[in-house]
């Protein structure tokens, strides 16, 4: 199976609402990802997870929160979002990485296209 | 972080003909990979070049690398409608992809 399957599909969110966005693979990676894309860009990477450890945080604003509870799945919290937020959140998984060593092939889900009112 | 320049940003052709687009990027890598995106989905991983690899195959994609140049370039060969989506390059950093600027590839029948 090297499906990374991503929920909800769509999602319309006011600026005070809590929502959260799930993301769950079973190829036994042991590295995800949380990326973040615009109209016309190319992704933008957020958060990256290894082991179920945050190994690297993208300077990202606190109104976004990760978690791993464990090594299959990763959500990505949201609270107190602004319209420029509108976007396609992207998860994706690879075997783990070394550090300062080399990126393996990332498998991506569909991504969640969020939108911020 | 570093992000890969593209180039062309779009690209039109027909069924049948040859599609080229080039990623230029600024420091060292310990791999370059190139991935398509349709419609605003996810991405999907096409080949992975290894910095001491010059070319590399796969079915109709043919990868080169040039590491003197800070360059690589995809040919897609023969080319179908299918192939219409957008295709990015990306680094391998400090142990995270870095993604390309992209190309819009149109392939019309």
């Amino acid at each position: 199976d090297t499906e990374v399957t991503q929920t909800p599909k769509h999602l319309v969110m006011g600026m005070t609402n809590k929502k959260s966005l799930k993301c769950e693979q079973h190829m036994g990676h042991r590295a995800m990802y949380w990326y973040k894309q615009k109209a016309k860009k190319p992704p933008e990477l957020m958060f990256v997870y290894s082991y179920e450890k945050l190994s690297i945080n993208e300077s990202v604003p606190s109104r976004f929160s990760p978690e791993c509870p464990n090594s299959s799945l990763l959500n990505l919290h949201l609270h107190a979002l602004q319209p420029e937020d509108s976007a396609l959140y992207l998860c994706a998984s690879s075997q783990p990485i070394l550090s300062q060593g080399p990126a393996y092939e990332q498998y991506f889900g569909p991504g969640t296209r969020l939108t911020v009112t | 972080s570093q992000q890969g320049e593209e180039d062309p940003q779009a690209l039109s052709i027909q069924e049948g003909e040859n599609a080229t687009m080039n990623c230029s990027y600024k420091t060292s890598i310990n791999n370059l990979q190139w991935y398509r995106q349709n419609s605003g989905r996810g991405l999907v991983h096409l080949i992975l070049i290894r910095s001491n690899e010059r070319e590399k195959h796969s079915g109709r994609l043919r990868v080169t690398l040039d590491t003197s140049k800070k360059s690589s370039s995809l040919l897609i060969t023969a080319s179908r409608a299918a192939d219409t989506a957008s295709y990015f390059c990306a680094m391998s950093g400090r142990g995270a992809l870095n993604f390309g600027k992209g190309t819009s590839l149109l392939v019309t029948p």
